[in-house]
């Protein structure tokens, strides 16, 4: 998956408890994205990093943070889990296929399941 | 507010027959409009991508069609096979902004 790694990539937890995912790339890009994908809503964006500690929200950030202290790292967290957030978390890094086209390259996903 | 529409949201063709996907966008502001093919248990891998200042462009079996005037465009996969059972998403870029995604259609190749 071009240089992205997703931990973990199955997880079950228990309503309320804390839960991290890691994504880990290792081609040096700037941008890093988290999506969240469910049946009939397609990729929805939780949040991106454009840099080290830059940050911003997407769509559907309620429950989440994200944390970026070094490049190739960017985490995920749900502070206290809901079974609404059971879902397939895909990390992205935005590539540029030159002169202005950016595209993202995905990770292979986190499976959470919260029960 | 979705930003792209995509439709169908399945689809099923018969082997050796076309298949299209169409996507419609607000934002006149998009300058590059990919699609994603997306395996079961795998992530969304790109497949082709156009600028809107071109109208169609080709690759092998995948063809993606770009209408600026009716903000619209599609994929068309000729001679689909079964290997092509997957789903597809449209979506569309700005610059620096985030990716916009839309929601999906699911392609069944039968025999």
């Amino acid at each position: 998956d071009a240089g992205i790694t997703q931990s973990p990539r199955h997880k079950v937890t228990e309503t309320g408890t804390p839960v991290t995912l890691r994504c880990h790339q290792t081609e040096n890009h700037r941008y890093m994205y988290w999506y969240r994908q469910d049946p009939g809503h397609g990729l929805r964006l939780i949040h991106y990093s454009y840099g080290v500690k830059d940050t911003d929200k997407g769509e559907v950030s309620d429950g989440y943070s994200v944390s970026r202290s070094k490049t190739e790292d960017f985490l995920l967290t749900l502070e206290s889990a809901t079974s609404s957030q059971t879902s397939v978390y895909f990390c992205a890094i935005r590539v540029s296929q030159g002169k202005g086209a950016n595209v993202l390259t995905f990770g292979a996903g986190s499976r959470l399941t919260v029960l | 507010q979705q930003q792209v529409k995509q439709s169908p949201q399945s689809l099923i063709v018969q082997k050796g027959g076309i298949s299209i996907i169409n996507c419609a966008y607000e934002n006149t502001a998009f300058d590059y409009f990919p699609w994603y093919q997306q395996f079961p248990g795998k992530g969304p891998a790109l497949l082709i991508a156009i600028r809107p200042d071109v109208s169609e462009k080709k690759e092998g079996r995948f063809t993606i069609s770009f209408n600026k005037s009716a903000k619209q465009f599609s994929l068309h996969i000729m001679d689909s096979q079964p290997g092509d059972s997957a789903t597809y998403f449209c979506a569309a870029i700005k610059g620096n902004t985030p990716l916009v995604f839309g929601k999906g259609t699911r392609l069944s190749v039968i025999a």
